[in-house]
């Protein structure tokens, strides 16, 4: 089946410049996340969402980080006025549910590039 | 002091080698613990999880050390498909919504 897709694959942008980053979950999953990976660094959780609503949102690194997932599906990572230092590869993984311990499966990530 | 620690490495081994890798984790309440596999320039995926009586699977073995706080993973037989970091995982519990906290990684390259 299907695994987790994510859009774009690249994203070069100017400094202070606003960003969409989209994670579409493998069917059925209810739960999603976001994690920010930098270079030679191992991903860094940012959001979880179980269904619609964001039951964990204390990786984000400050206010202009924010995600949606209205249908409990699609999810999409907004950062506004962008920095250098969002410089990262974006990745969203979802699991079965995210009560217990389900193995969690990553998309291939966006690489975003802020200049 | 990040959460979970790893060698940063880089190891190179020859091909056939036995290579250990070591993690320790600070949080005593982490309940779940996993190695994952990312090659270069993609997405991590699931290796093995980790139990406190050890697991393994062919050539790679897991083992835990709950009172030391201590993850290793071992492969055996080292093979050129095995060249990737390997990142330690653990989680803090069960009602925690599984949120992964990674080690930095290790990176292994297996030379012929």
């Amino acid at each position: 089946g299907a695994g987790v897709s994510q859009t774009p694959s690249n994203k070069v942008t100017e400094k202070g410049k606003y960003v969409e980053l989209r994670c579409d979950p493998i069917s059925g999953h209810t739960a999603l996340y976001w994690y920010r990976q930098s270079l030679g660094q191992g991903p860094e959780f940012l959001i979880y969402f179980q269904g619609t609503g964001a039951a964990d949102d204390s990786g984000l690194p400050n206010d202009r980080f924010f995600a949606v997932r209205p249908e409990g599906s699609v999810s999409t990572l907004k950062i506004q006025r962008t920095e250098r230092g969002d410089s990262a590869v974006y990745l969203c993984a979802s699991s079965l549910t995210g009560t217990g311990v389900y193995e969690q499966y990553f998309g291939p990530g966006t690489r975003l590039t802020v200049t | 002091r990040k959460e979970v620690e790893q060698d940063p490495g880089p190891f190179n081994v020859p091909e056939g080698a036995t290579v250990a890798f070591n993690c320790t984790y600070s949080n005593s309440a982490s309940q779940s613990f996993f190695w994952y596999r990312q090659d270069c320039r993609k997405e991590p995926k699931l290796l093995m999880s980790v139990y406190s009586s050890g697991n393994e699977d062919g050539r790679f073995t897991a083992q835990l050390n709950r009172a030391s706080q201590y993850i290793s993973l071992l492969i055996r037989d080292s093979k050129l498909s095995d060249s990737a970091t390997y990142l330690c995982v653990v989680t803090r519990g069960y009602n925690q919504g599984g949120k992964l906290i990674f080690g930095q990684g290790t990176e292994l390259s297996v030379k012929p």
